[in-house]
């Protein structure tokens, strides 16, 4: 079974800093997709980014960017000019691909992140 | 663009009683997840659904149960409900099984007392 790991239970970033938050995952499959969720105070969950594994290049969605290490099976969100609009949990998740079922999230036990002023 | 729709959204149950929740998918999508998120917690797997068949399980109660119908909408059904039922419960929907993405909808808040 897999299994993701957040270690971080919170983090704090001033508005206009960079954060990095860290995720890593333990999978033996070789196919598999990683995703970052955003769960504002409202709990609706928001995906941020999402990554092949196949692919080697690190997905980047504006502000947000992610570092992909497949051998060290880390997967690290950084958050480049926070803004107070960025404050939630924050959500590693893990899913298998190519399984033949419509296979689940399995997600991290989140990093709550607080942007000051 | 269309989401997916959860309703109830609230939920206010007693203890012993029986609660149903229904989800309906972005249109053309014919896969639909449930998770649930109790407080402080990540969300948990409860089942999927891919062409009105159980296509995965995960640690879904035995005293809940679900179906896909035919318009693709899912219903979760949960019996004899519990203090520790109480939770988010999420529906996700994709446009097929192995696709990449699934699409959260704003999720049912059920409280049991």
């Amino acid at each position: 079974a897999q299994t993701v790991t957040q270690s971080q239970p919170e983090m704090s970033v001033q508005e206009a800093e960079t954060v990095t938050l860290s995720c890593t995952y333990d999978t033996s499959e070789s196919d598999y997709y990683l995703f970052w969720y955003k769960q504002p105070p409202s709990r609706q969950m928001i995906l941020v980014i999402r990554q092949e594994a196949y692919k080697q290049q690190n997905a980047t969605e504006n502000r947000f960017s992610v570092n992909f290490q497949k051998a060290a099976k880390s997967f690290s969100l950084k958050i480049s000019d926070s803004q107070l609009g960025d404050a939630a949990m924050y959500f590693c998740a893990y899913r298998s691909q190519n399984t033949g079922t419509a296979s689940k999230l399995t997600f991290g036990t989140g990093t709550r992140l607080q942007v000051t002023l | 663009a269309a989401g997916v729709i959860q309703s109830p959204r609230h939920l206010i149950k007693e203890k012993r009683e029986t609660a149903t929740l229904k989800c309906y998918p972005i249109p053309r999508h014919d896969t639909v997840y449930w998770y649930q998120q109790g407080p402080g917690q990540d969300p948990q797997f409860l089942i999927s659904f891919y062409e009105k068949m159980q296509s995965d399980k995960g640690s879904i109660p035995d005293r809940f149960s679900a179906q896909q119908f035919s318009d693709y909408h899912s219903e979760l059904n949960m019996s004899s409900l519990e203090l520790g039922d109480s939770a988010l419960y999420f529906c996700a929907s994709s446009l097929t099984y192995d696709s990449r993405e699934q699409f959260f909808g704003p999720g049912t808040r059920l409280t049991v007392l």
